[in-house]
C-alpha cells in the first residue's frame, strides 16, 4: 500500500524567510503525488500535483515542490512566507490499487508564520 | 461554479446517539467520497461513490456507518449510534471523471463532538 510520512508536524517561519516542508513516499510503483492546504475551517485545497510529468512542480501561491526518486521525497518549497500561508498542510498519494483511486493523507504539518 | 456544500456545519450529540451529515456535490460530478478527519490527523477515506454505486467502502465502520447516493447527486452519512471516538470532521468531496487523474474538490466540513 502506498503511504506518506511528513517528517514535522509543526513548523514556524518568520514572513518573507523560505519555507521547507518535508515529505517522504512509499510506494511499490511511481506514484501521483499531492500537496493539499486547510485554512481553519475552510476547506481542502489542492496545492500542487506530480504525475510522472516534469520532477519540479509549481503549484498555486508561489509553492512548489520537487519530486526525487532516489530520495523517495515530495518536499513542498516557498521562497518567502507570507501571513496568509499560515495553515495545515498535507502531503497526499494516490493509491490505485484494488481498482478505485484513493487519496492517503500524511498527518499534516502545520505551518506557523512569525511577523 | 459552486463549490461542494455540507451540512451542518457543527453537530453535538451524545454518545448512542444517531446523526446524519449531508453533502451535495460539485454539479456534474460522478464521483463522491467522504472522508473522516480526528483532529492531529489526515483525513481517511470512509466511502466512495461513482453516480450511485459504492466503489470503496473497505474503511467504513458498517456496524454503525452507513452512507447512500440516492440519484447519484447528493449523498447522506449516518452514524448509528455514536462513539466517543466518532469525533472528528467530516469531509465530503467529489471529483469529475475525466481521465488519469481527477481532481478532488471538498467541502468545509461537518464537526462532530460525540459526548
Amino acid at each position: 500500500a502506498q503511504s506518506v510520512t511528513q517528517l514535522d508536524s509543526h513548523v514556524s517561519v518568520s514572513e518573507g524567510t523560505p519555507v521547507l516542508l518535508r515529505c517522504n513516499y512509499s510506494s511499490s510503483y511511481s506514484p501521483s503525488l499531492f500537496w493539499y492546504v486547510q485554512h481553519p475551517n475552510k476547506g481542502l485545497q489542492l496545492l500542487l500535483k506530480y504525475t510522472s510529468a516534469a520532477t519540479l512542480v509549481k503549484g498555486i501561491n508561489g509553492f512548489e515542490a520537487e519530486f526525487k526518486k532516489s530520495e523517495t521525497s515530495f518536499h513542498l518549497t516557498k521562497p518567502s512566507a507570507h501571513m496568509s500561508d499560515a495553515a495545515e498542510y498535507f502531503c497526499v498519494v494516490s493509491d490505485s490499487q484494488g481498482g478505485s483511486e484513493k487519496l492517503v493523507f500524511g498527518k499534516g504539518t502545520k505551518l506557523t508564520v512569525n511577523p | 461554479e459552486a463549490g461542494v456544500a455540507q451540512s451542518p456545519r457543527y453537530k453535538i450529540i451524545e454518545k448512542r446517539q444517531s446523526v446524519a451529515f449531508w453533502c451535495n456535490p460539485i454539479s456534474g460530478h460522478a464521483t463522491l467520497y467522504w472522508y473522516q478527519q480526528i483532529l492531529g490527523q489526515g483525513p481517511k477515506l470512509l466511502i466512495q461513490f461513482q453516480n450511485n454505486g459504492v466503489v470503496d467502502d473497505s474503511q467504513l465502520p458498517k456496524d454503525r456507518f452507513s452512507a447512500e447516493r440516492l440519484k447519484g447527486v447528493d449523498s447522506t452519512l449516518k452514524i448509528q449510534p455514536a462513539k466517543l471516538e466518532d469525533s472528528a470532521v467530516y469531509l465530503c468531496a467529489s471529483s469529475f471523471d475525466r481521465g488519469q487523474y481527477n481532481e478532488q474538490f471538498f467541502g468545509p466540513g461537518t464537526r462532530l463532538t460525540v459526548l
